[in-house]
């Protein structure tokens, strides 16, 4: 089973329209980001956590929001989506232990 | 504020051809870098990372990369390149602890020609 999971894997919505992007892992990290990836630009740090009670912007936080319900879970909404969020999305975890970040498999979101 | 420099976009080699992608950073203090590898449709998988010590790491998929302080650069290479490493190549910098906060770089996409 994987370590990080996503869900949805990929989502076709329209511009307005509120979503969410899952993350769930079982790595036992406090750590938990959420990144975007466009063609040419790599990836781009959205939001991180440190642990349940610890949010922070990162790059490119504007139109969007994010909620840690527990270790495990971390959560990223789309308020009212606009075409130029159209990216694929990565959810990652780390901790102190092992020094690298660790992603999920990506979702996939087109805003029509 | 930290940076990373990835100069060429797209590289062709030839299938068993040597093999090095560049990679330059800007960081305040001794860096975490870290190269990571995107298959078409795939996530990421970490090649290798760097904190300190020997300056030459050992990586998987007989990867490897070198860090020069002095030229502040992380590049990564291959003796001889297998058909299945093409695929997307992103260099990063990171704080300690933990790795958090990466700043990647805008990535190298690897073609390779049999």
């Amino acid at each position: 089973d994987a370590d990080v999971t996503q869900t949805p894997r990929n989502r076709i919505t329209k511009t307005g329209k509120r979503i969410m992007l899952e993350c769930s892992q079982t790595k036992g990290h406090d750590r938990m980001y959420w990144y975007r990836q466009d063609p040419g630009l790599g990836l781009r740090l959205i939001y991180y956590s440190f642990d349940v009670k610890d949010i922070n912007k990162g790059e490119i936080s504007d139109g969007y929001s994010v909620s840690r319900q527990a270790q495990a879970k971390f959560s990223l909404s789309l308020e009212s989506a606009i075409p130029n969020q159209t990216a694929l999305y990565f959810c990652a975890t780390s901790d102190y232990r092992v020094n690298e970040q660790f992603f999920g498999p990506g979702t996939r979101l087109t805003v029509l | 504020a930290q940076s990373v420099t990835q100069p060429d976009i797209h590289i062709t080699v030839s299938e068993g051809a040597s093999l090095e992608l560049r990679c330059n950073y800007s960081y305040g203090a001794t860096p975490y870098l870290f190269w990571y590898v995107q298959s078409p449709g795939q996530g990421l998988q970490l090649l290798l990372k760097y904190f300190s010590g020997d300056t030459l790491v050992q990586g998987i998929k007989g990867f490897e990369a070198e860090f020069k302080r002095s030229q502040s650069s992380f590049n990564l290479r291959k003796p001889s390149v297998h058909w299945s490493d093409a695929a997307e190549y992103f260099c990063a910098v990171g704080a300690a602890p933990a790795a958090s906060k990466l700043t990647f770089g805008t990535g190298t996409r690897l073609q390779v020609t049999l």
